[in-house]
């Protein structure tokens, strides 16, 4: 059974460009969601999408939106890119349920110069 | 404001020993306690759940235990393994928050042969 699936693995881009990383989830899991990881704020809840729905926001601004589409995949965009926004991008999904615990791809590594 | 904490930002055990992983949490609306391991270069991985309507929950070698009234969960490893070197991270959810979860800052364990 395949995994959670994010591309790509590494991305360098410059201050006010934008960026949109992707996320396959588990075949038949409709819950995706999206997490900051910097080392200073640890892991921060970005938003969740159920069946192409935005269910939750985390407390991110405007420049952080995403979709998800038909098929479940998700993707997440950044605009106007700051130094700040540099982190590990993780993508979860789930069948239902948070007890079940989130499946986690391996990140997507975003470097901001 | 940090709703979750992990104080120890990290912990060294000896292998065939006990480790206890340490989490507070200051919101009372949380109703579900999760803990995840972390590898570098990886996203976490889902160990055990526990429900709020429980004070213990056990899978292998893993334990969680929930203390309701101080706000407090623990995961107990027994015996420890080199291979249990990681970080952990505590997270917490409610059930009106969908699958949005709310983590601690991670503790990296070291257990040394």
């Amino acid at each position: 059974k395949a995994g959670v699936t994010q591309t790509p693995r590494y991305l360098i881009k410059t201050r006010g460009q934008q960026v949109t990383l992707s996320c396959s989830p588990i075949s038949g899991h409709r819950s995706v969601s999206w997490y900051q990881q910097t080392p200073g704020q640890g892991l921060q809840f970005l938003f969740e999408y159920f069946s192409e729905t935005q269910r939750n926001k985390g407390n991110f601004p405007g420049r952080f939106s995403g979709r998800q589409f038909s098929n479940s995949r998700s993707e997440m965009n950044v605009s106007t890119l700051e130094l700040g926004d540099s982190a590990l991008y993780l993508c979860a999904s789930s069948p239902t349920g948070v007890l079940y615990g989130y499946t986690f791809g391996s990140g997507t590594r975003l470097t901001v110069v | 404001d940090q709703q979750v904490k992990q104080n120890s930002p990290s912990l060294s055990v000896q292998e065939g020993r006990i480790s206890i992983l340490n989490c507070d949490y200051t919101n009372s609306m949380f109703d579900y306690f999760l803990w995840y391991k972390k590898y570098p270069a990886e996203g976490p991985t889902f160990l055990i759940s526990i429900s709020s309507i429980k004070d213990k929950n056990e899978d292998g070698r893993f334990t969680v235990f929930l203390n309701k009234s101080a706000k407090h969960l623990s995961l107990h490893i027994v015996p420890s393994q080199p291979g249990d070197s990681a970080v952990y991270f505590c997270a917490a959810s409610s059930n009106n928050a969908g699958n949005m979860l709310t983590f601690g800052g991670g503790t990296r364990l070291m257990v040394k042969p």
